[in-house]
């Protein structure tokens, strides 16, 4: 375990709905992330929160909507999203920005129908 | 931006053998290169990682190179075994927080 967990791990949801996804660390980190990952294709940065501010939106449309309430909690809300969103979504945690070790959690597996 | 070029996409070894993956950046100013396995079911984790100060680095059976002036690292397995069968991330940072990852190596070992 690499002290960074999500919830849920999978999750189907039709274009209309609405759901969040949940990530947690229990790092002490104070810098969390959220990634998306798609077969066969890089590792794409989405959002960047460092002590709860925002400090990276990497053109990320506006039906992904990330909150960020305390440096433990980061959730990725979503709404009418397209398939071609449908991929693993990553959390990450760093103890700052200026350290680049990243731990990760096991991801959301999202298929959107 | 940073451009990371990882190959081969896919890397079929025998039990015991040594397995290479490579990496190439483009951008001059990238001072960190991280490697990171992803078993299945799992998240990426960082390996082993390498600064642009220091040209090899090994940890037990992995060891990463770095050629600065090629722009290219590499990172390497020996005497691998079943359960170092994962994918293979690398990845460059110019500054901090910012990783631009390769597209991933899938590695398998055959018993």
């Amino acid at each position: 375990e690499t002290g960074v967990t999500q919830t849920p791990r999978h999750l189907v949801m039709g274009m209309t709905n609405k759901k969040s996804l949940k990530c947690e660390q229990h790092l002490g980190h104070n810098a969390m992330y959220w990634y998306k990952q798609s077969a066969k294709k890089p590792l794409e940065l989405m959002f960047v929160y460092s002590l709860e501010e925002r400090v990276e939106n990497n053109s990320v449309p506006s039906r992904f909507s990330p909150e960020c309430p305390n440096s433990s909690h980061l959730f990725l809300h979503l709404h009418t999203l397209q398939p071609e969103d449908s991929a693993l979504y990553l959390c990450a945690s760093s103890f700052g920005l200026a350290d680049n070790e990243q731990f990760f959690g096991p991801g959301t597996r999202l298929t959107v129908l | 931006g940073e451009n990371v070029e990882q190959h081969p996409s896919t890397l079929s070894v025998q039990e015991g053998d040594s397995a290479v993956i490579k990496c190439t950046y483009s951008d001059s100013a990238s001072n960190y290169f991280p490697w990171y396995k992803q078993e299945l079911g799992k998240g990426p984790q960082l390996i082993i990682d390498i600064r642009s100060n220091v040209g090899e680095k090994k940890d037990q059976r992995i060891a990463v190179t770095l050629n600065k002036t090629a722009k290219h690292f590499s990172l390497h397995i020996t005497e691998t075994q079943p359960e170092d069968s994962a994918v293979y991330f690398c990845a460059a940072s110019i500054s901090d927080y910012k990783l631009s990852f390769g597209a991933g190596t899938t590695v398998t070992v055959r018993a």
